[in-house]
Order: structure tokens, then C-alpha cells, then sequence
């Protein structure tokens, strides 16, 4: 199927360090999304990259792509006890529907 | 601005019985809409999605149904609950496919 693999599948880290996450997907995409989820909320749709691009920025959020390893990497800068949620890549391929990874549960220590 | 209702939040159903969750999307017009199932600490399942009313597109096989009977309301339904259906269900809508999907506060359902 065409579904995104987070890496790590949790992470815990101190307030103001960097924390980085990896996506895997397994086939050609149109774009491929970030998403957050707060404990038992919806999930928030964060940043969205194209195929054509390498790399984006949203505030302290940057996002990485590479199509040719089929990966993409969300990096938070100076994270913040707030920042505690579970974070989700999304696929859009040509043909199908988005499909969810199984996300990183990020925990920032005060 | 958009936004996007479900109900209820909480649910508890004997095994059997029926389901009826709603959701509803205010401030835009023909949005393609999705229902997910979130197993705990899990990813999402797409379920159902909709590209309009009346057009309901099946993911997997399951003992659960979908209708949109209005342009802007999708309906998730069961006639008969399975223990197996416990869970979190999450509504989304996108202004077209490969969008940023919109998510309502889902609905978390119990099976006793």
C-alpha cells in the first residue's frame, strides 16, 4: 500500500532542542503532507511539500523531500513543551486516496 | 471560514446494536469528504471518502456504511455493532483530492 512509515515511532526530547522526524513511502507521489494530532483531537494539517520541491519552511517548522530515496523529514527548531503531540506524514499519489503513517509521538520535556 | 463538526465525542454501544455518527461542514460548498478509524496509538484508516452527494467510495471491507445526503453532511452508520468496530472515527474534508484534509474533533467509540 502506499503508506508513509514514521521514524522513530516515539521520541522524547528537552525543551529548546531540535527534534526530528522521518517519513517513508513507497511509491511515486504528487505530494506529501505533515500532519499533528493532539491527544484524543483531529489532526492538524501542518505543512504540505510538492514532488517538485526539496524543501519548505513554516515558521519553526522545516520540511525536507527527497524523491529519489522516497523520504521526507519534519525538523522542529527550539521545541517547546506545547510541541507534545503525534506527528503524521500523509501521501497523495497519482490514482489513490491520502494515505496516513503510523506517526511519531513526540514528547517535550519542560 | 470553514469549519467542521462531529458528534457526538463520546460513545458507548452494546455489541449489536446500531450507529449512527454525523458530520457536518459549514463555510464551503462541494467538499470531498472522508471518514477514518484511528486504532489506539495507531495511523489512520481511510474508510470511506465522497466527492460529492450521493458518490461514496468504500475502502475495505467492513460492517460499517456511509451516506452524504446533503452536500455538506456525511453519515457513518452500522446496523449491527461489532466489538471490533471500537475505536476513534475521524471526519475530514478537503477543497479536492490531494489537498489539506480538515479534521473534526472525531468521535471515540466504545463497544461493550
Amino acid at each position: 500500500s502506499q503508506q508513509g512509515e514514521e521514524d522513530p515511532q516515539a521520541l522524547s526530547i528537552q525543551e529548546g532542542e531540535n527534534a526530528t522526524m522521518n517519513c517513508s513511502y513507497k511509491t511515486s507521489i504528487n505530494n506529501l503532507q505533515w500532519y499533528r494530532q493532539n491527544s484524543g483531537r483531529g489532526l492538524v494539517h501542518l505543512i504540505l511539500i510538492r514532488s517538485n520541491e526539496r524543501e519548505k519552511h513554516s515558521g519553526r517548522l522545516r520540511v525536507t523531500l527527497d524523491t529519489s530515496k522516497k523520504s521526507s523529514s519534519l525538523l522542529i527548531t527550539a521545541s517547546r513543551a506545547a510541541d507534545t503531540a503525534s506527528y503524521f506524514c500523509a501521501t497523495d499519489a497519482p490514482g489513490n486516496q491520502f494515505y496516513f503513517g503510523t506517526g511519531t509521538s513526540l514528547t517535550v520535556i519542560p | 471560514s470553514q469549519t467542521i463538526h462531529q458528534w457526538p465525542a463520546t460513545l458507548v454501544q452494546p455489541v449489536g446494536s446500531p450507529l449512527s455518527l454525523e458530520c457536518t461542514v459549514e463555510g464551503t460548498s462541494n467538499p470531498n469528504l472522508y471518514w477514518y478509524r484511528q486504532a489506539a496509538g495507531r495511523g489512520l484508516q481511510l474508510l470511506f471518502y465522497s466527492v460529492g452527494i450521493g458518490q461514496i467510495s468504500s475502502e475495505v471491507p467492513q460492517n460499517l456504511s456511509a451516506s452524504r445526503p446533503q452536500d455538506r453532511q456525511f453519515i457513518l452508520s452500522s446496523k449491527k455493532l461489532l466489538l471490533s468496530d471500537s475505536g476513534f472515527y475521524l471526519c475530514a474534508w478537503a477543497r479536492e483530492r490531494g489537498q489539506p484534509q480538515h479534521f473534526g474533533d472525531g468521535t471515540r467509540l466504545s463497544i461493550l
